[in-house]
């Protein structure tokens, strides 16, 4: 069976610092990946998405960015954070003759003081 | 522009009981829906989802229906259990060559009470 992982399940950070978060999917290959973030009393915003090692398309202008470094890794960054960084972040992954339904991992909650 | 609205932020039913969670959308392109379930804290737990060529979808206590002519889906669970309390999302893809990337409401609090 499939399974994602997603670490850390908390941060906490200060403003100006550097961030990565890293996703991992067993028991599936070539998945297509995705990063979402949930703000207070907000639902789920796509942030990036990728089809393939390498294969990397944003949908929100911001201070983050991503890397899908093998085939199933997704890593969300940033050089410097921003107080609005703050929020619950999540990875999902989706494959096999389901790629329309997208699973989703335990979130990662970033607090950036 | 929210193309995915669950316009009831909030919803309380007694246990037992028939939980109808409400969901609307703009986009005409959108053919495939699904519904999610959140816990606090935790990541999303996929429910069930419908084709746009279906009207209804059921699974055990949950059932989906879909009326394209109004834009509207919903979701009922019955019989309702303490243990549904949760969020709510509704969730909605336009396919083929939307690379799968889903459109979320913004969620609807269920309590169920005792």
């Amino acid at each position: 069976s499939q399974t994602i992982h997603q670490w850390p399940a908390t941060l906490v950070q200060p403003v100006g610092s550097p961030l990565s978060l890293e996703c991992t999917v067993e028991g599936t290959s070539n998945p297509n990946l995705y990063w979402y973030r949930q703000a207070a009393g907000r639902g789920l915003q796509l942030l990036f998405y990728s089809v393939g090692i390498g294969q990397i398309s944003s949908e929100v202008p911001q201070n983050l960015s991503a890397s899908r470094p093998q085939d199933r890794q997704f890593i969300l960054s940033s050089k410097k954070l921003l107080l609005s960084d703050s929020g619950f972040y999540l990875c999902a992954w989706s494959g096999g003759r389901q790629l329309e339904t997208q699973y989703f991992g335990p979130g990662t909650r970033l607090l950036v003081l | 522009d929210q193309q995915v609205k669950q316009n009831s932020p909030s919803l309380s039913v007694q246990e037992g009981r028939i939980s109808i969670l409400n969901c609307d959308y703009t986009n005409s392109m959108f053919d495939y829906f699904l519904w999610y379930k959140k816990y606090p804290a935790e990541g999303p737990t996929f429910l069930i989802s419908i084709s746009s060529i279906k009207d209804k979808n059921e699974d055990g206590r949950f059932t989906v229906f879909l009326n394209k002519s109004a834009k509207h889906l919903s979701l009922h669970i019955v019989p309702s259990q303490p243990g549904d309390s949760a969020v709510y999302f509704c969730a909605a893809s336009a396919l083929p060559g939307s690379n799968y990337k889903l459109t979320f409401g913004k969620g609807t609090l269920l309590t169920v009470n005792p």
